[in-house]
């Protein structure tokens, strides 16, 4: 089956940097996608990985290595604002987004 | 980034009603709409897959009798729980995107139903 792994809740300190893991099996690889979702709103794209490799854009980065079937997201000088749930998804061979359960990311001052 | 619509963000119903909700892509056609159900603290789930002019595609367990989806034209698609129980109470969010490639899912606003 289709199985895609990340921590269920971890916690930061505001203006710290913070590492959240991903890790997948699916049926083929079209990508890799990160979102940011707070309670009750609906998911935000935050980045896309397809190759081997860091992308970075502002305060997140997101790394993916294909061959361990493995992501993470960084997130640099943490905000208030940041609390909420990442959620990994990857797209598989038949382009449809696998999601994973999400993890809650919990700032303090 | 794209828009899509998505409405109503919340309602409340009695049970044994029916609730439409509508989700719009405004600012590009979309091929292919996803309808999702969330429940707290829970990732999303796929309810299925609508492509434009064609029936949608339903993922396993999900009863499309029961979530019945319409994609009329490559900017709207609607679902409409029929017969809503309290038990269809969640949170359900569509997305939308224009093809294969690098196209990450927009996604709606979100709705909130209650049965009550």
């Amino acid at each position: 089956g289709q199985n895609i792994d990340q921590p269920t809740e971890m916690t930061a300190t505001e203006g710290a940097i913070v590492q959240i893991n991903c890790t997948y099996q699916t049926s083929g690889f079209n990508g890799l996608f990160w979102y940011q979702q707070h309670a009750g709103e609906a998911p935000t794209f935050l980045s896309y990985n397809v190759l081997d490799g860091l992308e970075e854009k502002g305060r997140f980065s997101s790394f993916l290595s294909r061959s361990k079937g493995y992501s993470y997201l960084l997130l640099k000088e943490l905000q208030m604002k940041d609390s909420a749930s990442y959620l990994c998804a990857v797209r598989d061979s038949n382009y449809q987004l696998i999601w994973g359960a999400g993890t809650k990311l919990i700032i303090k001052p | 980034g794209a828009v899509v619509s998505q409405h109503p963000s919340r309602v409340i119903c009695k049970s044994g009603t029916s609730v439409k909700i509508e989700c719009r892509s405004l600012d590009f056609q979309a091929t292919t709409m996803f309808w999702y159900r969330q429940f707290p603290k829970k990732s999303l789930m796929l309810m299925a897959t609508s492509n434009e002019g064609s029936k949608a595609t339903y993922e396993q367990g999900v009863e499309k009798d029961k979530f019945l989806i319409n994609h009329a034209s490559l900017t709207l698609s609607t679902l409409t729980v029929t017969s809503a129980h309290p038990e269809d109470s969640s949170f359900y969010i569509c997305s939308a995107s224009w093809g294969q490639g690098h196209t990450e899912a927009f996604f709606g606003q979100g709705t909130r139903l209650t049965v009550v």
